[in-house]
């Protein structure tokens, strides 16, 4: 079984400070996706990797795919209460041709305070 | 608005009753997934469908739940026999298969309550 692990599961930080999450996993994905959620919705997604040591920018959202394509990293910089939510990453589980279904982690919770 | 659609938003039921979920895809997507999420947890994939073709089902898909895509447009979640341990939020998400990477749009969820 494919398992995508995220850390930390929960963050609490004040507006302004910076923070980095991590999704890791044994298995090489094709591509993978980062979401965020908040209460009553459905995830959204943020950024789709493909190759491994891309590196995509969102406004202050950084996010990296490992060089092996086996793990992932998203930092924030300058945290501000409406980042708060749920962060999740997903894994693309077949390669090349039709995919099949998104491996998703468990969710960062990040909370950020004014 | 022509995201995903799903109701009932809400759903109780008492143990052993029949419920029904139903999803309506963004139009032009072939696939539709469906996905279980408990609270605190990521979303579990349950099963996708390309069209009216169910090409995947989870392990988690026991045979109490069913899903149906019968014209390959809207799609129909059942459980049978419902067990407290069924309680989750059941998210709905489409797109169209003819990208690897395409992004998946999720519907708002139907969450259901076994007591």
């Amino acid at each position: 079984t494919q398992l995508l692990e995220q850390s930390p599961q929960f963050l609490s930080i004040q507006e302004g400070e910076n923070l980095t999450v991590y999704c890791n996993s044994s298995s090489v994905f094709s591509s993978l996706q980062w979401y965020r959620q908040e209460p009553g919705e459905g995830p959204v997604l943020l950024v789709t990797v493909v190759t491994g040591g891309e590196v995509k920018k969102l406004k202050r959202l950084t996010f990296q795919f490992g060089d092996a394509r086996k793990d992932s990293s998203l930092h924030i910089t300058a945290a501000q209460p409406g980042d708060t939510g749920l962060y999740l990453c997903a894994g693309a589980k077949s390669y090349g041709g039709s995919q099949g279904n998104l491996i998703f982690g468990k969710g960062t919770k990040l909370s950020v305070k004014p | 608005d022509t995201g995903v659609s799903q109701n009932p938003r809400h759903k109780i039921t008492k143990r052993g009753q029949n419920v029904t979920f139903r999803c309506d895809p963004i139009s032009e997507h072939n696939r539709l997934y469906w996905y279980r999420q408990t609270l605190g947890q990521g979303p579990e994939f349950l099963t996708y469908f390309q069209n009216e073709a169910q090409l995947e089902k989870s392990r988690l898909l026991s045979d109490r739940f069913s899903a149906e895509r019968p014209k390959g447009s809207f799609s129909t979640l059942e459980i049978q026999r419902t067990e407290q341990g069924d309680s989750a939020m059941y998210l709905c998400a489409s797109r169209w298969g003819g990208q690897n990477t395409g992004e998946l749009f999720f519907g708002e969820g139907s969450r259901l309550t076994v007591l």
